[in-house]
């Protein structure tokens, strides 16, 4: 159980378009999603947490009129590069979580990643 | 704010043999959670083990184990017979237990496995 997925695994653009990211989880209801974003060789950096129904809280420095996160369902968000440029080529992660059973912690389970890369 | 330091950009290992990863943290807290996580070339995150602050046995998964000193805030993974597979770069994660939502993510650790 606990089985993220993201679609598309791979996006190329042309710069200026914008690009729809899906993620979502396949076997439970997820109280939030988070996405990240990973460059070649560094860490994940977390862009923005959303939970169901309301507006997503982003971290400093990301922009949300380019990063618009729509959190619809407790199975489903995405996010949305708009006016694509080749500066935001990166890999983007997403993860759901959930109360870890007995735990005090919200468990994430993440997605297998998207790709973007804007010509 | 809580910080996790991994000082080691790269390891290597020879096939068969043990690898230890080192992992600080920096927390006021007392309940929280710690993990490794292995991110292959997939770059499909994976969890490999996950440690309880308030639990003193180190948490054992198979061939990965951990040595958590909370006094010390040091968290390394120990790789024992390592494989090919076991190549990827590993990711120490610190979360609150106090019903935090975020994972903070060290630097990562990039694990070679030499045949």
């Amino acid at each position: 159980g606990a089985v993220v997925s993201q679609h598309p695994s791979w996006v190329i653009c042309k710069s200026g378009t914008s690009v729809k990211i899906e993620c979502r989880s396949l076997d439970f209801q997820a109280t939030t999603m988070f996405w990240y974003r990973q460059f070649p060789k560094q860490s994940l950096m977390l862009m923005a947490t959303s939970n169901e129904g309301s507006k997503a809280t982003y971290e400093q420095g990301v922009e949300k009129d380019k990063f618009l996160i729509n959190h619809a369902s407790l199975t489903l968000s995405t996010l949305t590069v708009t006016s694509a440029h080749p500066e935001d080529s990166s890999f983007y992660i997403c993860s759901a979580s959930r109360l870890a059973g007995t735990s005090s912690y919200n468990e994430q389970f993440f997605g297998p990643g998207t790709r973007l890369t804007v010509l | 704010a809580q910080t996790v330091t991994q000082s080691q950009p790269e390891m290597s290992v020879q096939e068969a043999e043990t690898v230890t990863l080192s992992c600080t943290y920096d927390t006021s807290e007392s309940d929280y959670y710690l993990f490794w996580y292995k991110q292959p070339p997939s770059r499909q995150m994976i969890l490999v083990i996950r440690q309880e602050a308030y639990k003193q046995q180190n948490a054992t998964e198979n061939r990965f184990s951990v040595n958590f000193q909370k006094a010390a805030k040091s968290f390394s993974l120990k790789i024992s017979d390592s494989q090919l597979g076991d190549a990827a770069m590993y990711f120490c994660a610190y979360i609150s237990g106090a019903g935090s939502y975020q994972l903070t993510f060290g630097k990562g650790t990039k694990l070679s496995v030499i045949p």
